[in-house]
């Protein structure tokens, strides 16, 4: 299984930027790094998703190390409605593992 | 609202018995997953279908099984019920299987055993 490290946990200064770290040293090449998140009482919500580029969209920002070994979840502004579980997984074209993911606190 | 329904929200049985959960994925999604969330545990990952076939199995126990149907609408079959199964049943679905396609996740079911 497509195995992935996240801190436990995170907080953060509300209206500060937000940088979520995620380990897969043992992704392969074809393997897509996936983000999602869970607020209290929802199922997970879908938030980014790349290869090896850089990617944005209007919800986060997406690094991915140039060895693909490692990527960072980007908040650019927080606010309090981002507190969430942040769960980062390899999507591989068969069953999606999803880890413990990172609690994001957000400081007011 | 992410156009997955999952019917009933809200499920209370005894310790043995049967019950059925529903899935109807996003309109032109052909894959359904399912995954179990327990108190402060993570999403266990169970099973998925692509248009009608199983597709890959997480460990699911054999008291459980699903199935899709042709109008790709899902259902998790869970029976001899434990106190252990007290969980949320959440189903995702995807437009493909292909690893770059997003998973869409209902908001759950949440199964309470008695």
């Amino acid at each position: 299984d497509a195995k992935t490290t996240q801190p436990n946990s995170m907080e953060s200064n509300e209206e500060e930027p937000v940088h979520l770290p995620c380990n897969h040293s043992t992704i392969s090449g074809t393997d897509y790094i996936h983000w999602y998140r869970q607020l209290p009482s929802q199922g997970p919500e879908y938030v980014i998703h790349g290869l090896t580029s850089n990617v944005n969209n209007r919800m986060a920002s997406l690094a991915i190390a140039e060895d693909r070994k490692s990527s960072t979840l980007i908040l650019h502004r927080a606010t309090l409605r981002d507190a969430a579980v942040y769960y980062c997984i390899l999507n591989r074209d068969d069953k999606i593992i999803f880890g413990k993911g990172t609690r994001l606190h957000i400081l007011p | 609202d992410s156009g997955v329904t999952q019917t009933p929200k809200h499920l209370i049985t005894a310790t043995g018995q049967r019950v059925t959960l529903r899935c109807s994925p996003r309109s032109g999604d052909l894959s359904v997953y399912w995954y179990q969330q327990s108190l402060d545990q993570g999403l266990q990952f169970l099973i998925q279908y692509y248009n009608g076939e199983e597709r890959a199995k997480g460990n699911i126990l054999e008291r459980f099984s699903a199935q899709q149907f042709p109008d790709l609408h899902s259902e998790l079959n869970l029976s001899s019920l434990e106190l252990g199964d007290s969980a949320l049943y959440f189903c995702a679905s995807s437009r493909w299987t292909k690893s770059n396609s997003p998973l869409h996740f209902g908001n759950g079911t949440r199964l309470t055993v008695t």
